[in-house]
């Protein structure tokens, strides 16, 4: 498999389950992240990790977990969600360099699609 | 206030003609990067162009150019000949700094509709 993956496509929980998402990316990137895309808002940063460190939390709550085992997989563990956090989970990886000046552009996976009851 | 703003947020366009999607910043990091992404109905975003704050000329990236006009604060994207298949959300993002950070920040998008 080529570029950055997500599974599952789809997801639907109630609020009570514990499910996790996964992302897996293959392009050999140093930094990898979560967003929300919620409907009429703009993309949310979540996560980032470099290097397998957490770089940023966004203020998200507790209910959202990360979890970067490695460089190329970035789980999301969700417990006890409300309805709200329904919405496009998007991981994306790019290359970076800590300290310097580097734009690279982001690569998304194809999102996991969640819906909280 | 806004970092990133798009102010269209919806547009209609015939194929074949000319698009330009509207994208204002603010920042006061001399150093920063913006882009653009598209994405189709399927979700997923694929990176269009890039433009940084240095850089002299406008982007260029196959259709796409970015008309960025750094004293407004603004990089609209340009589709010279529109395509059925352009119909998609567009994304305007930012990048600020040498900091370390690794945040982007997106606007709210655009829905563009190309009509055959």
């Amino acid at each position: 498999e080529t570029g950055v993956t997500q599974t599952p496509r789809h997801l639907v929980m109630g609020m009570t389950n514990k499910k996790s998402l996964k992302c897996e990316q293959h392009l050999g990137h140093n930094a990898m992240y979560w967003y929300k895309q919620s409907a009429k808002k703009p993309l949310e940063l979540m996560f980032v990790y470099n290097f397998k460190e957490q770089t940023e939390n966004n203020s998200v709550p507790s209910r959202f977990s990360p979890e970067c085992p490695n460089s190329s997989h970035l789980f999301l563990h969700l417990h006890t969600l409300q309805p709200e956090d329904s919405a496009l989970y998007l991981c994306a990886s790019s290359q970076d360099f800590f300290g310097g000046v580097s734009y690279n552009e982001q690569f998304f996976g194809p999102g996991t699609r969640l819906t909280v009851l | 206030a806004q970092k990133i703003t798009q102010t269209q947020p919806g547009m209609f366009v015939q194929e074949k003609e000319a698009v330009t999607l509207d994208c204002t910043y603010d920042t006061s990091d001399p150093s920063y990067g913006l882009f653009w992404y598209k994405q189709p109905s399927s979700g997923e975003m694929i990176f269009l162009i890039y433009q940084g704050s240095y850089d002299q000329q406008n982007a260029t990236e196959g259709r796409y150019s970015l008309n960025f006009q750094k004293a407004r604060k603004s990089a609209n994207l340009v589709i010279p000949a529109s395509q059925l298949g352009d119909s998609a959300m567009y994304f305007c993002a930012m990048r600020e700094g040498a900091s370390g950070t690794y945040k982007y920040i997106f606007g709210t998008g655009t829905r563009l509709k190309v009509l055959a």
